[in-house]
């Protein structure tokens, strides 16, 4: 099957500082790509659709100058956490679409101390 | 929007036993989806079966899309079968929106 790498994988930092994680369609090219976010024990949530050489598409309540999306090729998206807060710890999982079905990335755990 | 629930939300099983998953689903849909999150949080998945039935070793599926559900049956469960299943599904009015129910926890005893 087709395979999503994202990087880090964990990371850890302070609070008002910026994180960005990159998703990876390894073997195949993704026009589309999904960032989600998966609170413990919860199911996930879909952030936003990531369009290569276009702007990202926001579900309501998440806030895009926040969440900050860029699809330059067609195999990489990058979700960037701008001055990330306690609040927006959480595991960040991308996905990308092959065919009729859907990929995912390992996630990437975040940690705002 | 499209409303995903699934049943039961947490499963616990001795190893050898079989299990059945349900996933419910509001309205029409163009792709149903069955993954299988590990201890890890990596999603894998397990079947793209928006009708029909499918086989893969000791896993099926059975989506009866005029019904609205899907099943997924596990049989001879293993320690490794251990984790969080997920039904996801794409409606008819959302083009590229997978919607994710809630879950199944299940837990395979040795």
């Amino acid at each position: 099957g087709a395979v999503v790498s994202q990087h880090p994988s964990w990371v850890i930092c302070k609070s008002g500082t910026s994180v960005k994680i990159e998703c990876r369609s390894l073997d195949f090219q993704a026009t589309t790509m999904f960032w989600y976010r998966q609170f413990p024990k919860q199911s996930l949530m879909l952030m936003a659709t990531s369009n290569e050489g276009s702007k990202a598409t926001y579900e309501q309540g998440v806030e895009k100058d926040k969440f900050l999306i860029n699809h330059a090729s067609l195999t990489l998206s990058t979700l960037t956490v701008t001055s990330a807060h306690p609040e927006d710890s959480s595991f960040y999982i991308c996905s990308a679409k092959s065919g009729p079905s859907r990929f995912f990335g390992p996630g990437t755990r975040l940690t705002v101390l | 929007g499209i409303q995903v629930e699934q049943s039961p939300p947490d499963l616990i099983l001795q190893e050898g036993a079989n299990s059945t998953l349900r996933c419910n689903f509001s309205d029409s849909v163009n792709n149903l989806q069955w993954f299988h999150q590990n201890p890890w949080g990596q999603l894998i998945n397990l079947f793209y079966i928006p009708s029909g039935t499918k086989q893969n070793g000791r896993l099926s599926a059975t989506t009866v899309a005029t019904e609205r559900y899907s099943l997924l049956y596990i049989s001879s469960s293993q320690t490794t079968d251990s984790g969080v299943y997920f039904c996801a599904v794409l409606g008819l009015d959302s083009s590229y929106k997978l919607i994710f129910g809630s879950g199944t926890r299940l837990l395979v005893r040795p």
